[in-house]
C-alpha cells in the first residue's frame, strides 16, 4: 500500500512568488492534515480536512495560505505571495475515519522543504 | 489546549548503551500521547502511542514509553541503542476523543556514537 506522498520534495522560490504544494493521502483515508515546521521550531498544525470539507483551519497563519481538497482526494496548499518567514518543511498526514472517541493514527508524508529567498 | 516540552534538544549516546528521551505535556483534558521518529531525509514515522489502558507502551524497533499521569510525562526508552537509531524524535499529544489536531514538541536529536 502506498504511503502519503508529497510533491515537490523541495522548492526554492523568491519572495512574492506563488508556490503550490501537493499531498496525496493514503487511499481511503478521509482525514487529511497539513503541518509546518519552521527551522528550529515545533511542528505546528495548519489545518484538517474531512473528505473535502475543512474541519479545522485554526492553524493557518494568514490569508496568504489557501488549502483545497478536490473531491476529497488529494490536497493542495498554495502560498501566495510567499514571504521569507514561510520557509520551512510542510508535512501532510492522513488517517482513517475512526470510531467516535478514537484517534486514528496519522501517517505522515516525507514533507516539502520550502525555501523563500 | 495542549503543549509538549521535550527537555533535551540533543542526546548523544554510545552504541549499545541505554537511552531515555524525556517528554512532559500539559493539558486540562484527557490526552493521547505519541512518539514519532524522523530518520534523515524521511517523513515522520509513528514509534508508539498511548490511548488508554496499560501505562507502559511498547513500540517498534525496541522502544517503549511509560505514561505517568501524576508527573504528566511520557518518556521514551530503549535499553540498547544501535547506530540506526540516530534520528530526530518527536513527542506529541492530542486531546482524546474524536478528531483532534496533534501538538508536537520541538524534537530531540538522538546521536548514537559508535
Amino acid at each position: 500500500e502506498a504511503g502519503v506522498t508529497q510533491f515537490p520534495s523541495h522548492s526554492v522560490i523568491e519572495k512574492g512568488q506563488t508556490v503550490t504544494l501537493r499531498c496525496d493521502p493514503i487511499s481511503g483515508h478521509d482525514n487529511l492534515y497539513w503541518y509546518r515546521r519552521v527551522m528550529g521550531k515545533e511542528i505546528k498544525f495548519l489545518l484538517h480536512f474531512v473528505k473535502e470539507s475543512k474541519q479545522d483551519e485554526s492553524g493557518m497563519p494568514n490569508n496568504r495560505f489557501l488549502a483545497e481538497r478536490t473531491g476529497g482526494t488529494y490536497s493542495t496548499l498554495k502560498v501566495q505571495p510567499a514571504e521569507l518567514e514561510d520557509s520551512g518543511v510542510y508535512f501532510c498526514a492522513s488517517s482513517q475515519e475512526g470510531l467516535a472517541g478514537f484517534q486514528e493514527t496519522q501517517y505522515f508524508g516525507p514533507g516539502t522543504r520550502l525555501l523563500v529567498l | 489546549a495542549q503543549s509538549v516540552t521535550q527537555l533535551d534538544s540533543q542526546v548523544p549516546v554510545f552504541e549499545e548503551a541505554p537511552v531515555e528521551l524525556r517528554c512532559n505535556y500539559s493539558s486540562s483534558v484527557s490526552v493521547y500521547l505519541f512518539w514519532y521518529v524522523q530518520y534523515p531525509n524521511q517523513g515522520l514515522q509513528l514509534l508508539l502511542k498511548y490511548l488508554s489502558g496499560s501505562t507502559l507502551v511498547k513500540g517498534i524497533n525496541g522502544f517503549e514509553a511509560e505514561f505517568n499521569k501524576s508527573q504528566t510525562s511520557f518518556h521514551l526508552r530503549k535499553p540498547s541503542v544501535h547506530i540506526s537509531d540516530t534520528a530526530e524524535y518527536f513527542c506529541a499529544v492530542s486531546a482524546s476523543g474524536g478528531y483532534q489536531k496533534v501538538t508536537f514538541g520541538i524534537g530531540t536529536k538522538l546521536q548514537v556514537i559508535p
